[in-house]
């Protein structure tokens, strides 16, 4: 099973609302990861997760707030948003550190955010 | 200079026809190396990783040239089903974080 589960699919929400983004798998991985892509640009990176703890935060603003409940878990909670974080969010994992240094990251569908 | 570079295209090939991307990378300790697809609106998806002495995949062959510091993805009678963007994806030595580069798009027409 190399299955990266996201949800929701699809959000759409308010510059006040909050909500969550959540990223589930079962892979034994202990590296998680939350990425932000634009139309027509390569995925950037928001945020690292090692062993459930943060280990990177890409200078993400605090509107964006991750958190790992288990190392099979991974959310984001989202508040107060502007038009500008639309975007599509990926989830990924890998072995991690150590012999996962050469591991590939396996990617969920992501969740397609509007904030309007 | 970025990390990972490579040419956006478009590639705007025939069916059948073979085509080759570069990707070049600019940390020298860099210890591993995917190719990676995306269809539009999907999500990224591992086409297959690049080991130093080469590796082929049925009509997918990755090289990797770490004296000029690129990889190569070449894909040989290409399908309409090819049509994606191409990401390069380098781990950078000591980490295993994924740095993407920054996509080829490839179009395969009848």
């Amino acid at each position: 099973d190399t299955e990266v589960t996201q949800t929701p699919k699809h959000l759409v929400m308010g510059m006040t609302n909050k909500k969550s983004l959540k990223c589930e798998q079962h892979m034994g991985h202990r590296a998680m990861y939350w990425y932000k892509q634009k139309a027509k640009k390569p995925p950037e990176l928001m945020f690292v997760y090692s062993y459930e703890k943060l280990s990177i935060n890409e200078s993400v603003p605090s509107r964006f707030s991750p958190e790992c409940p288990n190392s099979s878990l991974l959310n984001l909670h989202l508040h107060a948003l502007q038009p500008e974080d639309s975007a599509l969010y990926l989830c990924a994992s890998s072995r991690g550190g150590g012999q996962g240094n050469r591991a590939e990251a396996f990617f969920g569908q992501g969740t397609r955010l509007t904030v309007v | 200079r970025k990390e990972v570079e490579q040419d956006p295209g478009p590639f705007n090939v025939p069916e059948g026809a073979t085509v080759a991307f570069n990707c070049t990378y600019s940390n020298s300790a860099s210890q591993s190396f995917f190719w990676y697809r995306q269809d539009c609106r999907k999500e990224p998806k591992l086409l297959m990783s690049v080991y130093s002495s080469g590796n082929e995949d049925g009509r997918f062959t990755a090289q990797l040239n770490r004296a000029s510091q690129y990889i190569s993805l070449l894909i040989r009678d290409s399908k309409l089903s090819d049509s994606a963007t191409y990401l390069c994806v380098v781990n950078r030595r000591g980490s295993y974080i994924p740095t993407f580069g920054r996509g080829t798009s490839l179009i395969v027409h009848p």
